[in-house]
C-alpha cells in the first residue's frame, strides 16, 4: 500500500500568514492528489484536486503543486476560517490512502 | 441539489452485521466513483472502500473480506455491508462522490453515521 506522509503534523500561525503543508508518497502517484479540509465535527471539504486543481467555490489562497511523490498545499494569506485539518489523499493505487493530517491552529 | 444521505449507523455487539446506505439526490450515482470513508473518534480519515462507474470493488486491507460495497441503480442508493465487526470498526462513516475526471476527488460529501461497536 501506498504510505501518505504528512508534515507538520500540526502549526501555530497567525492570520495573515502564509502557510505551507507538505505531502509525501512512498512511492509515485502522478498527480493523483487530493487535499481535504475538515473542521470539527464536519464531513471534509475538497480543496484541491489532481495535485494542482482548484475545486470550484475554493478561495484562490488556497493552492497546490507537485507530482510523482512530493506535493504541497499553500495558504497564501491564512484567514480565520482556515484554522482546521487538513488532509492528503492519493487515488493512483487502490487502496487509496490518506496522509495522517495537519491541524492549524491559531497562534 | 448535489446531495448525499447516509443511514443505518448505530450500536452494534462484535461480532455483528450492519448495512449502512447513501442516497443520493442530484446526479447518478452509477456514473461516478462512490466512496466510504470512516475517522474513528479523535483520528484521522481512513478511505474504507470503493465501487467504480464499471461496477468494480476495491477496498481497503482493514476491511477486506468483511465488508461489501453495492449499489442499487433504481434507487441511486450505495450500500456499506458490515460483517464480522470489531471495535475497531468504531467510527464516524461517510459516503462520498469522487468524480470520475482527473483525480477522483471525492467533492459531495454526505453527512456522515456513527458506528459504535461494543458489548
Amino acid at each position: 500500500d501506498i504510505q501518505m506522509t504528512q508534515s507538520p503534523s500540526s502549526l501555530s500561525a497567525s492570520v495573515g500568514d502564509k502557510v505551507t503543508l507538505t505531502c509525501r508518497a512512498s512511492q509515485s502517484i502522478s498527480y493523483y492528489l487530493n487535499w481535504f479540509q475538515q473542521k470539527p465535527g464536519k464531513a471534509p471539504k475538497l480543496l484541491i484536486y489532481a495535485a494542482s486543481s482548484l475545486q470550484s467555490g475554493v478561495p484562490s489562497r488556497f493552492s497546490g503543486s507537485g507530482s510523482g511523490t512530493a506535493f504541497t498545499l499553500t495558504i497564501s494569506s491564512l484567514q480565520p476560517e482556515d484554522f482546521a485539518t487538513y488532509y492528503c489523499q492519493q487515488s493512483y493505487y487502490t487502496p487509496w490512502t490518506f496522509g495522517q493530517g495537519s491541524k492549524v491552529e491559531i497562534k | 441539489e448535489v446531495q448525499l444521505v447516509e443511514s443505518g449507523g448505530g450500536l452494534i455487539q462484535p461480532g455483528g452485521s450492519l448495512r449502512l446506505s447513501c442516497a443520493a439526490s442530484g446526479f447518478i450515482v452509477s456514473n461516478n466513483y462512490m466512496t466510504w470513508v470512516r475517522q474513528a473518534p479523535g483520528k484521522g480519515l481512513e478511505w474504507v472502500a470503493v465501487i467504480n462507474s464499471g461496477g468494480s470493488t476495491y477496498y481497503a486491507d482493514s476491511v477486506k473480506g468483511r465488508f461489501t460495497i453495492s449499489r442499487d441503480r433504481s434507487k441511486n442508493t450505495v450500500y456499506l455491508q458490515m460483517s464480522s465487526l470489531r471495535a475497531e470498526d468504531t467510527a464516524v462513516y461517510y459516503c462520498a462522490r469522487g468524480v470520475v475526471t482527473g483525480s477522483y476527488g471525492m467533492d459531495v460529501w454526505g453527512q456522515g453515521t456513527t458506528v459504535t461497536v461494543s458489548s
